[in-house]
């Protein structure tokens, strides 16, 4: 199940089980998302983009979905594998005067369990 | 080559010290990006720089001091820090210098300040 507190939240799982990430942006005029991995002692590394003209982004197992009505965008996992265990961050991109300010959200810590 | 190199990959400095974090890249970028992440946080920007000019500066102090000294390499120079400005310092670049794209980062620099 997911717990949501003043730490990271966590998601934890089972190897095979289907995962679902959720995320909430806070920019209406964000028009770029991502969602990126950060495994620990690592940078984070881009899983999957949606621009604000999209609502559905499939990729190898992966699928973003985006509902600008309520600022929100969602990561789900097929098929989880202990490998996904991470953080996943999404990050939304919007227009400062010019300039593009990419900002990330809290992230969840996923957990897939063998 | 398709990796953001980032050296020191750990850093322990006293607040009198002045040391400096590199970050390398040869994919072409024309963005690069400084971001600070404290543990179970996500990262923050600090600085964007496009086309070797700097573009983005969020309001960071001015103990930390930003360099590109040409397309290919970005430099945080780091004089008289205090311990909260302990952090994993991660570098990032972007292919078209829009900032509107994913990003591409290292494994970041551990900083301890005594």
């Amino acid at each position: 199940g997911e717990s949501v507190g003043l730490h990271l939240p966590t998601l934890s799982v089972q190897e095979g089980d289907n995962s679902i990430i959720n995320c909430a942006y806070s920019n209406s005029a964000s028009d770029y998302f991502i969602w990126y991995k950060q495994e620990s002692g690592k940078g984070p590394q881009f899983i999957i983009d949606i621009r604000s003209n999209m609502d559905k982004r499939q990729g190898q197992r992966v699928t973003v979905l985006l509902n600008k009505t309520v600022k929100h965008l969602s990561l789900q996992i097929a098929a989880t594998q202990p490998g996904d265990s991470a953080v996943y961050f999404c990050a939304e991109n919007f227009d400062s005067g010019g300039s593009y300010i990419p900002t990330f959200g809290r992230g969840t810590s996923l957990i897939v369990h063998p | 080559d398709t990796e953001v190199t980032q050296t020191p990959k750990h850093l322990v400095m006293g607040m009198t010290n002045k040391k400096s974090l590199k970050c390398e890249q040869h994919m072409g970028h024309r963005a690069m990006y400084w971001y600070k992440q404290k543990a179970k946080k996500p990262p923050e920007l600090m600085f964007v720089y496009s086309y070797e000019k700097l573009s983005i500066n969020e309001s960071v102090p001015s103990r930390f001091s930003p360099e590109c000294p040409n397309s290919s390499l970005l430099n945080l120079h780091l004089h008289a820090l205090q311990p909260e400005d302990s952090a994993l310092y991660l570098c990032a670049s972007s292919p078209a210098g829009t900032g509107n794209e994913k990003l591409f980062f290292g494994s970041g620099t551990q900083l301890s300040v005594l």
